[in-house]
């Protein structure tokens, strides 16, 4: 159980393009979700905390109107990177936990590798 | 000063070593305590929870203390398996993770 499946796993675009990334959590529900960007040799460094049905709560220095994301429903948020540029390019990861209201178990998804060229 | 901070890597140890990952944190209302790994370009995958009374599992001991915020993780009789990089892992609300120590396993 606690499986989250995050889509796609590698995309590569021209600079100036947008890009969106879904996560989903495939068997429970998840009123959060954290998108994580893992730069290479670096740690993850967490973006942005993802609420269902309310607007996400950004990290200092994340660009909000740069980095959208959409929890729409209980199984799924979405990151979309806008007018990428090649400073953008990274690992981007989501997680969730399947425990509402605790952060016990967090489960990641297996990331997407995006290259902006 | 980091939130969470780790022993410089890489650690390069011989089939069968034992060896040990220190990490501490700054924010002593830190929730609960975790060590992943993380194998080169794939996600982090949970290795165990860490408790004050510490906790075994198999080859792998972990230990906290909040008191000098402090977290160590042991790996006994190591495997070439177990190359990989270990990140030390606080929760105080949303996870923060450490830049992670790299561990090489060799034959």
């Amino acid at each position: 159980g606690a499986v989250v499946s995050q889509h796609p796993s590698r995309v590569i675009c021209k600079s100036g393009t947008s890009v969106k990334i879904e996560c989903r959590s495939l068997d429970f529900q998840a009123t959060t979700m954290f998108w994580y960007r893992q730069f290479p040799k670096q740690s993850l460094m967490l973006m942005a905390t993802s609420n269902e049905g309310s607007k996400a709560t950004y990290e200092q220095g994340v660009e909000k109107d740069k980095f959208l994301i959409n929890h729409a429903s209980l199984t799924l948020s979405t990151l979309t990177v806008t007018s990428a540029h090649p400073e953008d390019s990274s690992f981007y990861i989501c997680s969730a936990t399947p425990l509402s209201g605790t952060f016990y178990g967090y489960t990641f998804g297996s990331g997407t590798r995006l290259t902006v060229v | 000063r980091k939130e969470v901070e780790q022993d410089p890597g890489p650690f390069n140890v011989p089939e069968g070593a034992t060896v040990a990952f220190n990490c501490t944190y700054s924010n002593s209302a830190s929730q609960s305590f975790f060590w992943y790994r993380q194998d080169c370009r794939k996600e982090p995958k949970l290795l165990m929870s860490v408790y004050s009374s510490g906790n075994e599992d198999g080859r792998f001991t972990a230990q906290l203390n909040r008191a000098s915020q402090y977290i160590s993780l042991l790996i006994r009789d190591s495997k070439l398996s177990d190359s990989a990089t270990y990140l030390c892992v606080v929760n105080i609300g949303k996870l923060i993770f450490g830049q992670g120590t790299e561990l090489s396993v060799k034959p």
